[in-house]
């Protein structure tokens, strides 16, 4: 089962770059990598998912090096919106079970 | 609109109550999920259906029952409730099972079910 571990909690202000990097030491072969928003009462929402190298869509960037043992989601030029807890998470093939990372709460200041 | 939704949103009860928490989805999903969330945020599994068919079964009080009478609605029914079990509950549904090999299919969640007990 891949574990996950990423910071507690980063500060930014609006308009600055963002980057949360989350380690997976233990990553399979088979498994992608998924980073999912989580704002005040409501539930988790798909940002991004990768395998290797970069994928970027509208809302952010995910850089996976070719170790693939850890990876980066990059939020450019954050707003006020983009409070939220952010999880990193490792599909496990082999037993069907996903391991959310505790989340990285990310507090953008005016 | 097209979402993952569960009722109600808020539940409060006294401890050794029975209560359920109802979840549908309306995407087409083959496989539906029952998420704990408790106070320091962490996510945990505890039930998968896929296709109406239990996958996985994590560590958790035989109190917790699901039960999927169609593969578009996957209900929780918690008995003797404790204080213990006083958590935000979150609904999902992706559609192939998470962690598949090849690709891992995004899940969506419902609000939560935030419940209470007193």
């Amino acid at each position: 089962l891949a574990k996950t571990t990423q910071p507690i909690s980063m500060d930014s202000y609006e308009g600055q770059e963002v980057n949360i990097t989350c380690s997976h030491n233990n990553i399979a072969t088979n498994d992608y990598i998924t980073w999912y928003q989580q704002f005040p009462s409501q539930g988790p929402r798909f940002i991004i998912q990768g395998y290797k190298t970069k994928v970027t869509n509208e809302v952010a960037s995910l850089f996976i090096p070719a170790d693939r043992k850890s990876s980066t989601l990059s939020l450019p030029r954050v707003s006020l919106s983009d409070t939220a807890v952010y999880y990193c998470l490792v599909g496990d093939t082999g037993n069907y079970k996903l391991s959310f990372g505790a989340g990285t709460t990310v507090t953008v200041r005016a | 609109d097209t979402a993952v939704s569960q009722t109600p949103k808020y539940l409060v009860t006294q401890m050794g109550n029975d209560k359920s928490i109802k979840c549908e989805q309306n995407l087409g999903h083959d496989t539906m999920y029952w998420y704990k969330q408790d106070s320091k945020k962490f996510l945990k599994i505890m039930f998968s259906y896929n296709n109406k068919e239990l996958i996985i079964n994590e560590t958790v009080p035989n109190r917790f029952s699901p039960k999927s009478p169609d593969k578009a609605h996957l209900n929780l029914h918690i008995n003797s409730l404790e204080l213990g079990d006083s958590a935000v509950y979150f609904c999902a549904s992706s559609q192939d099972p998470a962690g598949r090999s090849s690709y891992n299919s995004p899940l969506h969640f419902g609000n939560g079910t935030r419940l209470t007990v007193t």
